[in-house]
């Protein structure tokens, strides 16, 4: 299993620009997350899905689209980057039940500048 | 909302027992996580504790009062690896356990040889 993979690793931006991130677990974990990481400030959540097709939003939704059209993807979409969404992305994933379903497992992160 | 406290950085020495406190303030509290982070990766799972008391896996222990809305993680017999941030993460009943989790800051850990 390759796990919950990110792309791309790395990304600059100016602003206004738009992309999006991608996610993908081959765990066929039902929970996907998104989240920004700050120097002091933890973790917080973006957007997260329970399930394909259903989505709602996190702490910091402003800024970010998702979608869940499969189990598989889940991808965060900038629609205008500002300078303020310079993060540290993570995506993570993890079951709905079951033995360890707790255990929420991160891809690798993806570090976005926006200039 | 909830409040998650942990202290910013902490350092210990190879071989000694490191104590890191999470305080929370949460309303329909329903866990609470341990990660592990080195820097520049992903952070990795360490423990889950949704009942009072300890609970042992090898060197690491995690301990929850949820009357005191407390918790700590306990490195024994610390190793250079172990440098690395420690993050409390905490889950509310009106969501989804573990899937939309508050975290703390962090905590820092520089192990000294």
């Amino acid at each position: 299993n390759a796990g919950v993979t990110q792309t791309p690793k790395f990304q600059v931006l100016k602003t206004g620009q738009s992309m999006t991130l991608q996610c993908a677990q081959d765990m066929n974990h039902e929970y996907m997350s998104w989240y920004r990481q700050d120097p002091g400030m933890g973790l917080r959540l973006i957007h997260y899905s329970v399930g394909a097709g259903i989505t709602d939003q996190g702490e910091v939704p402003n800024g970010y689209n998702v979608s869940r059209s499969t189990t598989e993807d889940f991808p965060l979409r900038l629609l205008s980057a500002a300078p303020s969404q310079t993060s540290v992305y993570f995506c993570a994933s993890r079951r709905s039940g079951g033995p360890g379903y707790n255990e929420q497992f991160f891809g690798p992160g993806t570090r976005l500048t926006v200039l | 909302g909830q409040n998650i406290d942990q202290p910013t950085e902490m350092t210990a020495t190879e071989g000694a027992i490191v104590q890191i406190n999470c305080t929370y303030q949460t309303s329909g509290f329903n866990g609470l996580f341990w990660y592990q982070q080195h820097a520049g990766e992903a952070p990795t799972f360490l423990s889950y504790n949704v009942l009072d008391g300890l609970e042992e896996k090898g060197r690491f222990s995690s301990f929850l009062s949820r009357s005191k809305g407390y918790s700590y993680l306990l490195l024994k017999e610390l190793q250079m690896k172990d440098s690395a941030s420690y993050l409390c993460a905490v889950s509310c009943v009106r969501e989804a356990a573990g899937n939309k989790l508050t975290f703390g800051g962090g905590t820092r850990v520089l192990v000294k040889p």
